[in-house]
């Protein structure tokens, strides 16, 4: 199994411009999630899935979008890209169960 | 609404030394999760360890211990034997049981060991 794939792993973008990053997981998870992380500080969750078709809202949605359309993929797409959006993103699956959350290897986003 | 504090921003540890590192975290759910992970440099998330609130041993995994005092809503993290690979980033975070059950984290400690 790859586990959680993620790409690009780097990518500048300009000001305004849009963007997908893409999330995939292979264990048949049906809990995704978006996560991401600014300098110097811990994970903040920007939107979440409990399946295909199930998505919703985490603390820092703003300027964000997803879409479950499959159980293996979770794509967060940034519309008209802005300096704070400036992270690491992470993205994340989970079968439910309490003792498990897998991370992919993250992707590094600057917005200039 | 879940919080995770992480009040030590920084630690150093002698080589082979066992070093504690604090979380204490609020939450008015009688079920939940606590984890610890690792953030090397290199960027990525670690899993280190897991409790369950309602696990009454404290958990263990190789090096790393968990104190768990429930009453203090504490969640400490014990590395015994320290080695140099231990220099990162440690996260605490903490799960929800139901709904989402996505993870809140804390802020993080930076624990750098010293040869």
């Amino acid at each position: 199994n790859a586990g959680v794939t993620q790409t690009p792993k780097f990518r500048i973008l300009k000001i305004g411009q849009s963007m997908t990053l893409q999330c995939t997981q292979d264990m048949n998870h049906n809990y995704m999630y978006w996560y991401r992380q600014d300098p110097g500080m811990g994970l903040k969750l920007i939107y979440y899935s409990v399946g295909a078709g199930i998505t919703d809202k985490g603390e820092v949605p703003n300027g964000y979008n997803v879409s479950r359309s499959t159980t293996e993929d979770f794509p967060l797409r940034l519309e008209l890209a802005a300096p704070s959006q400036t992270s690491v993103y992470f993205c994340a699956s989970s079968p439910g169960s309490f003792n498990e959350q897998f991370f992919g290897p993250g992707t590094r986003l600057t917005v200039l | 609404a879940q919080k995770i504090t992480q009040t030590q921003p920084g630690m150093f540890v002698q080589e082979k030394e066992a070093v504690t590192l604090d979380c204490t975290y609020d939450t008015s759910d009688q079920s939940y999760g606590l984890f610890w992970y690792k953030q090397p440099s290199s960027g990525e998330m670690i899993f280190l360890i897991y409790q369950g609130s309602y696990d009454e041993q404290n958990a263990t995994e190789g090096r790393y211990s968990l104190n768990f005092q429930k009453a203090r809503k504490s969640a400490n993290l014990v590395i015994s034997a320290s080695q140099l690979g231990d220099s990162a980033m440690y996260f605490c975070a903490m799960r929800e049981m139901a709904g989402r059950r996505a993870l809140t984290f804390g802020s993080g400690t930076r624990l750098q060991v010293q040869p």
